[in-house]
């Protein structure tokens, strides 16, 4: 089955710095890459998103980015501010209609 | 549309004892889907429905679990003789046909004593 490997677990960067969050994925008929923010005691919110027939997208200060040959993708957050603090999931859609997530990144934006 | 909402926030209960969870979907989204969390890790996958059919089962789902969706609406999970393995948090999301991207509930945080 699929299986999402995500670095850092943890990130902590000074207020305007970029980040970024790095994930590779397993099963090559994925083809639905989401990203999830969690904020403390919230479920998961979709910040952004992305189909394997995309390379990148890009909304405001958040992009991702896709390499489907070497089955990894990538959140990047420009000009980060305080409220970017939080547990940032990718995962990735299976041809079984699933997602499966990846374990995390704490980021921590230091004002 | 006040999104997906789970009842209740939280419970506690004593080991052996039964619970159930109830999500509601957001209107008119005919998919519906399980995932159990637990503490610094990723939500895992337990089960989803189509309007009330059961599409997939995890194999974390034991036989002590069980969910339905009885008229395609809101959904109910139930552990039977819970464990304290059993503690996490319960989320449950909800999608329309042809979209992606999921929305999920609040969860239900479970702690079994």
């Amino acid at each position: 089955g699929e299986n999402v490997e995500q670095h850092p677990s943890t990130l902590s960067v000074q207020e305007g710095d970029s980040a970024v969050i790095k994930c590779t994925y397993s099963d090559s008929a994925s083809n639905y890459f989401p990203w999830y923010k969690q904020e403390l005691g919230k479920g998961p919110q979709l910040i952004i998103d992305i189909r394997s027939n995309v390379g990148e997208k890009k909304d405001q200060r958040i992009a991702v980015t896709l390499n489907k040959t070497a089955k990894h993708f990538s959140l990047h957050i420009t000009e980060t501010q305080p409220e970017d603090s939080a547990v940032y999931f990718c995962a990735a859609k299976t041809s079984y209609d699933k997602v499966i997530f990846g374990p995390g990144t704490s980021l921590s934006v230091i004002p | 549309d006040t999104g997906v909402s789970q009842d209740p926030r939280h419970k506690i209960t004593k080991r052996g004892q039964n619970v159930t969870f109830r999500c509601d979907p957001i209107s008119e989204h005919n998919r519906l889907y399980w995932y159990r969390q637990t503490l610094g890790q990723g939500p895992e996958f337990l089960t989803y429905f189509q309007n009330e059919a059961q599409l997939e089962k995890s194999r974390l789902l034991s036989d002590r679990f069980s969910a339905e969706r009885p008229k395609g609406s809101f959904s109910t999970l139930e552990i039977q003789r819970t464990e304290q393995g059993d503690s996490a948090m319960y989320l449950c999301a909800s999608s329309p046909t042809g979209v992606q991207g999921y929305t999920f509930g609040s969860g239900t945080r479970l702690t079994v004593v």
